[in-house]
């Protein structure tokens, strides 16, 4: 089973270039989210979406935009990369039927430098 | 939205039970109770969930409390592979925000 797939697994950027990070999962879960995760720290939250069409901000939005156009993929974008970018991104997905009580399957991680 | 206080490390020796605290005094009525774990250089893994009762699954034990602002994570037997860092997660039913804290690094002694 797939779950969970995150592309690029490693990305060096300069400052200021664009680049889009990918997720698909293929579980059907509708509810699929961006965090990232900076050295020793704890996990915050970037995007969410409960479904195609649907995105919201979480945490930390600021510099990162996402969009919906099929249940399968939630694609990453940062426009203009800065470091204070550099971290380790995950994306998660969960079926929409617990309604906040359903678990959350994590791709293995994309890590992120900017120069 | 509510907030989960963790200490930021523990330790255990291997086959050991390991009680990890929780507090999240702010807590709604309607919010879920989750524990996950996140092994070196791998995401975060589902641990256990609860609402109100005290829940059991094949890795672990969820604890609540009565008053439901506090919870307790228990392994009953540690082993070296449960090192890990341990988040507890509030999510509230209707939503999706799945706000991590800090977590609990769980350092297991041979």
């Amino acid at each position: 089973n797939a779950g969970v797939t995150q592309t690029p697994k490693f990305q060096v950027l300069k400052t200021g270039q664009s680049m889009t990070l990918q997720c698909a999962q293929d579980m059907n879960h509708e509810y699929m989210s961006w965090y990232r995760q900076d050295p020793g720290m704890g996990l915050r939250l970037i995007h969410y979406s409960v479904g195609a069409g649907i995105t919201d901000q979480g945490e930390v939005p600021n510099g990162y935009n996402v969009s919906r156009s099929t249940t399968e993929d939630f694609p990453l974008r940062l426009l203009s990369a800065a470091p204070s970018q550099t971290s380790v991104y995950f994306c998660a997905s969960s079926s929409r039927r617990g309604r906040g009580t359903g678990e959350l399957f994590f791709g293995e991680g994309s890590r992120l430098t900017v120069l | 939205d509510a907030k989960t206080t963790q200490p930021n490390s523990m330790e255990s020796n291997e086959e050991e039970p390991v009680h990890l605290p929780c507090n999240h005094s702010t807590i709604s009525g309607t919010d879920y109770i989750h524990w996950y774990r996140q092994l070196p250089s791998q995401g975060p893994e589902y641990v256990i969930h609860g609402l109100t009762s005290n829940v059991n699954n094949r890795m672990a034990s969820l604890a609540i409390a009565e008053d439901r602002k506090s919870s307790t994570l228990i392994l009953h037997r540690a082993t070296l592979r449960d090192a890990a860092v341990y988040y507890c997660i509030l999510t509230v039913t209707g939503g999706y925000k799945y706000i991590f804290g800090t977590g609990t690094r769980l350092k297991v002694l041979a």
